[in-house]
């Protein structure tokens, strides 16, 4: 089968840098994606890694390790809209080639 | 912009009703999802499709099943609903081209409350 881990909560300040980890077990793997939904709202589509190294857009990068099975999320420059959960995502062999395993999920509160 | 319409936000029914619950997307994806959410557990497949009348079972099909006649059109239909099947349920569609599989486009979800 296939798990993903990512932490429950995190907390941080605005302005701060905050990076959200997400180890995953899959037999092969096509690639890694985050989501991030406020309460109430919809997940929406952030970034995606199909090879190692850091892909950065704006405020938000992801990075994947293969080797690691590990990946995670960082959010530079925060604000109190960053405030949301944040949910990675696979996409293997194991999973079916369209479909996607998502973690738990990470709460994230960032504060004045 | 891609749009997945859902047709209740919030939906209240009782023990051994029969429900439905609609999901519409307009980009013409071939994919669509079913999932529901609830604390603590993220986001679990229920059913699958990817064409019309295609279907595939996800992690937690019992209870459950799916209807898809048109494409742009995906039922989620609980036979018989039971209390434990009070949950959030999201629907999503995504084209099947390359690396755009990772991104699934979510609608906003029907809060289901089973009495």
């Amino acid at each position: 089968g296939q798990s993903l881990e990512q932490p429950s909560e995190v907390t941080a300040v605005e302005g701060a840098i905050v990076q959200i980890n997400c180890t995953y077990q899959t037999s092969g793997f096509y690639g890694l994606s985050w989501y991030q939904q406020h309460d109430g709202g919809a997940p929406t589509f952030l970034s995606y890694n199909a090879l190692d190294g850091l892909e950065e857009t704006g405020r938000f990068s992801s990075f994947l390790s293969r080797s690691d099975s590990y990946g995670y999320l960082l959010l530079q420059e925060l604000q109190m809209k960053d405030s949301a959960s944040y949910f990675c995502a696979v996409r293997s062999p194991n999973t079916g080639f369209q479909k996607l395993v998502f973690g738990t999920g990470t709460r994230l509160l960032v504060s004045p | 912009d891609v749009k997945v319409t859902q047709s209740s936000r919030y939906l209240v029914k009782r023990t051994g009703e029969k429900v439905f619950l609609e999901c519409v997307q307009d980009m013409d994806h071939e994919n669509m999802f079913w999932y529901r959410q609830d604390p603590g557990l993220g986001l679990r497949l229920i059913y699958f499709s990817y064409d019309v009348k295609m279907k595939e079972k996800g992690d937690i099909p019992e209870g459950y099943s799916v209807s898809r006649e048109k494409k742009e059109r995906f039922s989620l239909i609980l036979e018989s609903a039971s209390t434990n099947q009070t949950s959030m349920y999201l629907c999503a569609s995504s084209s099947v081209q390359g690396a755009v599989l990772d991104t699934q486009y979510f609608g906003p979800g029907t809060r289901l409350t089973v009495l």
